[in-house]
């Protein structure tokens, strides 16, 4: 089955910097990848996604790179925010998600 | 267009007891995912329904666990002899299809005495 690693588990920066999260994942069979962003106690929302044919998208502060041939993607956050601190999730889909075990960001201000 | 709801928000059993959980996924979604998490965890999968079939149950227990969406009414995830061991937040997700976006429910919090 699917295997998603997700890198790291915790990352702090500060109020303006840059944050990068990476995953990879095991099934070449996966053609959809999406990020979701969890606060505490509330459920995931997705927050940017791409599909395999695409390499690069990119949403206002947030872009998502995808690299087929290596099996990894990675998510971007520009000028963070102390609100984008929370759990960011990662997630691999061949029929079912496959999630990552999630990075704990937290944004100093 | 309400999004996905699950019912109850939280749910108290003491053990060795019986858990239902609702999940009425978004309207004209047909696919319903079952997600685990435990604290400070992430999201594991249980199952992958369609309305009247388990497409993927690969992720569930293969005891005590059981879930359905049937051609009328809510998907129910049951737990049946709850143990300490169960308590988690559980989410449903719902999608129009196989390969689209997946909305997640509010999840309902199991915490088992």
């Amino acid at each position: 089955g699917e295997n998603v690693e997700q890198h790291p588990s915790t990352l702090s920066v500060q109020e303006g910097d840059s944050a990068v999260i990476k995953c990879t994942y095991s099934d070449s069979a996966s053609n959809y990848f999406p990020w979701y962003k969890q606060e505490l106690g509330k459920r995931p929302q997705l927050i940017i996604d791409i599909r395999s044919n695409v390499g690069e998208k990119k949403d206002q502060r947030i872009a998502v790179t995808l690299n087929k041939t290596a099996k990894h993607f990675s998510l971007h956050i520009t000028e963070t925010q102390p609100e984008d601190s929370a759990v960011y999730f990662c997630a691999a889909r061949a029929g079912k998600s496959t999630f990552g075990d999630g990075t704990t960001l937290t944004v100093k201000p | 267009n309400a999004g996905v709801m699950q019912n109850p928000r939280h749910l108290v059993r003491r053990r060795g007891q019986e858990a239902r959980l609702r999940c009425s996924p978004m309207k004209g979604h047909s696919h319903v995912y079952w997600y685990r998490q435990l604290p400070e965890e992430g999201l594991k999968f249980m199952v992958y329904l369609q309305k009247e079939n388990i497409i993927d149950e690969s992720g569930m227990p293969k005891e005590r666990f059981s879930a359905e969406f049937p051609k009328e009414g809510p998907s129910i995830l049951r737990i049946q002899q709850v143990v300490r061991g169960d308590s988690a937040a559980y989410f449903c997700a719902s999608s129009p299809g196989e390969g689209n976006e997946q909305f997640f429910g509010p999840g309902t919090r199991l915490t088992v005495l």
